[in-house]
């Protein structure tokens, strides 16, 4: 069983469109972000959901909605695709949220989503 | 958002040879810091989470030390085999975000 499982993994599509990318995690964490791989390879962190409440919401453009329906699920949802949205999406879990005093526990990540819009 | 950095961005190895590198962060507010292996075609894993000033911690032979006054962590690999080459990222915990170094990429030649 894997234990943080994204799909698709590879989805190409046009300019304009919309899509969306899942996430499920069958370990129990309380925690889910999405990360977006750059250009030079960077995991730079869009959202963090604990607990279905969003905490983390970085300067992401609005056409990305995150949607978590349950704790083990986190759902990335792209409105009006753009050339510069293709990258690579990784999703990831933790036992608890790093907040301010606490470190959170190591994240577990998905395989990624490659992203292509053409 | 202070950064996180990583030296070297690359590294080439024999089989064998052993090596290290080095991660650097804001020495204030320090929480936690975290140390991914990331294989080619893989996801990342999570090697060491450290949490205490002068942490040392092994795994095989990969062990991470940990100085938080002066910002600092290194990773070391006794003994670099093939199956090492991979891209070693180290992450800050930083307002209440993991925040990711840009890696350093090890190649490790039989």
């Amino acid at each position: 069983d894997t234990a943080v499982s994204q799909t698709p993994k590879y989805l190409v599509t046009q300019m304009g469109n919309d899509k969306s990318i899942k996430c499920e995690q069958n370990l129990g964490h309380d925690t889910m972000y999405w990360y977006k791989q750059d250009s030079k390879k960077f995991l730079k962190i869009m959202f963090s959901y604990n607990n279905k409440e969003l905490i983390i919401n970085e300067t992401v453009p609005n056409r990305f909605s995150p949607k978590s329906p349950d704790k083990a699920h986190l759902n990335l949802h792209i409105n009006s695709l753009e050339l510069g949205d293709s990258a690579v999406y990784f999703c990831a879990s933790s036992q608890d949220a790093p907040l301010a005093g606490g470190w959170g526990g190591e994240l577990f990540f998905g395989e990624g989503s490659r992203l292509t819009v053409l | 958002i202070l950064n996180v950095e990583q030296s070297p961005q690359s590294l080439h190895v024999q089989e064998g040879d052993s090596t290290n590198f080095t991660c650097s962060f804001p020495s204030s507010n320090f929480y936690a810091l975290h140390w991914y292996r990331w294989e080619t075609a893989k996801s990342p894993e999570a090697l060491f989470v450290m949490t205490l000033n002068g942490d040392e911690k092994k795994k095989g032979r990969i062990s991470a030390t940990l100085n938080t006054k002066e910002g600092y962590s290194y990773l070391y690999i006794k003994g670099s085999q093939p199956e090492d080459s991979a891209t070693y990222l180290c992450a800050f915990v930083q307002g209440g975000k993991l925040i990711f170094g840009q890696g350093t990429e090890l190649s490790v030649k039989p």
